[in-house]
Formats: structure tokens, C-alpha cells, sequence
């Protein structure tokens, strides 16, 4: 598959389970970011990984642990959930152009993967 | 802190009907703004940015610094159409990585 591929597509774990998320993408860009939607808020940034290299998280609670081990696979790693953190977890990947105001740029998203912690 | 609005959740058009989906957003410096889109069990995809001036699906959208807005219009909205749109604005300042801050979201449906 071409794109950015997210597996897998529902996972269902209890909150004592450890488990993670891949994401992987085809087109060559060198920034990959983690994305959460749920249903009462707008989509939220979680992890940005620019050159494989974390540059931004996002006050994210230390049960989220984001691996990218090179520019085409990234990893949300998941221990110890609540029930609140069900929600769509998104991928996407965009060209980082380096220093640049304005670039023509847009993030390519995975289809996501739908989590519910029981 | 810097924030995209949508003040509609849920809009409903005719097809044929003329549409606009609001947004309006903070800034600081002169930002990037997106228009992203995701229809019926497909993935959350690029729409249409200002710094393109284009037009998408027959969709354009201009930038409007005096009101903060960046309104999506469509003269003649197709039963295709009815999705899910998100407004979406980059970073003000060089940075070396992209950051998108979303809005909400407009549920729009088109009544045939």
C-alpha cells in the first residue's frame, strides 16, 4: 500500500495491557507526527518527529511512548491506559523543507487506528 | 494561544446551494492556512491551502487577514460533497518541522 499505512486498524486493550500502534509511510518525507481525535475535541498533536528526531510533545501523559526508529516507521507505544484515552489515533507524514516561512507542504494521514481501553 | 474556529458543528445545504463553511483563526506573524477534508469511511485528506490560491472540487477559500477568516465556498454544492471539513492553520514562525493546529470540524451534508 501506498501512503501512510497504519495497523493496526481497532485494537481493543484493557488498562493494564501493554500494546503499540506502527505507522509506516511510502513517500519519501522525513516528518511524521502522532494525531488524537476523539469524539468531543478537535483533533489534538501529540508527538512530532522532524529527521527522526522528537522536536515537539505535547504535554503528553508518560503512558504514551513514541519510538521512530528511521524516517519511514513510527511507533506510539501504549502501557497503562485509561478509558479516556479511547479514541481514533491518526498518523501522518508531511516534507519538513527545513527553514521556510511559507512551504508548500500538507500532511498525507493514515487511516488511523480506533483504540478502546476496557 | 493560538486557536482555529469553526462556530458550525453540523450544516445543511441543498444540492445547488451555494455553501460556506466558517473559520476563523488566531495568529501571531502571518500564518498558513489549510482546508482538509474526510468523506464517509475514507482518511482525513489535504483539501486546499491559501498560499496555492486554488480551486479544489470547486471549492476556494480566501484568506481575509482584517477578520481572521479563511471561509470555504462552493457556488453549487453536489450531493458528493457532504463530508466532514476541518480548518486548519501552520505555524507563523520559520520552524523546522510542520505543525497543524485543527479546528473542530463542520459536519456538512448536502440534501439532494
Amino acid at each position: 500500500e501506498t501512503g501512510v499505512t497504519q495497523t493496526p486498524r481497532h485494537l481493543v486493550m484493557g488498562m493494564t495491557n501493554k500494546k503499540s500502534l506502527k505507522c509506516e509511510q511510502h513517500l519519501g518525507h522525513n516528518a511524521m507526527y502522532w494525531y488524537k481525535q476523539s469524539a468531543k475535541k478537535p483533533l489534538e498533536l501529540m508527538f512530532v518527529y522532524s529527521l527522526e528526531e522528537r522536536v515537539e510533545n505535547n504535554s503528553v501523559p508518560s503512558r504514551f511512548s513514541p519510538e521512530c526508529p528511521n524516517s519511514s516507521h513510527l511507533f506510539l507505544h501504549l502501557h497503562t491506559l485509561q478509558p479516556e484515552d479511547s479514541a481514533l489515533y491518526l498518523c501522518a507524514s508531511s516534507q519538513d523543507l527545513g527553514d521556510r516561512v511559507y512551504g508548500n507542504y500538507g500532511y498525507t494521514f493514515g487511516s488511523g487506528t480506533r483504540l478502546t481501553v476496557v | 494561544a493560538q486557536r482555529v474556529t469553526q462556530p458550525e458543528k453540523l450544516l445543511s445545504v441543498f444540492k445547488g446551494a451555494p455553501v460556506e463553511l466558517k473559520c476563523n483563526y488566531s495568529y501571531s506573524g502571518s500564518p498558513e492556512l489549510f482546508w482538509y477534508v474526510q468523506y464517509s469511511r475514507q482518511r482525513l485528506q489535504l483539501l486546499l491551502r491559501h498560499i496555492s490560491r486554488e480551486s479544489i472540487k470547486g471549492f476556494t477559500a480566501d484568506l481575509n487577514k482584517g477578520e481572521t477568516s479563511f471561509h470555504l465556498k462552493k457556488p453549487f454544492a453536489q450531493e458528493e460533497d457532504s463530508a466532514m471539513y476541518y480548518c486548519a492553520r501552520g505555524p507563523s514562525l520559520k520552524t523546522s518541522y510542520d505543525k497543524v493546529i485543527f479546528g473542530p470540524g463542520t459536519s456538512l451534508s448536502v440534501i439532494p
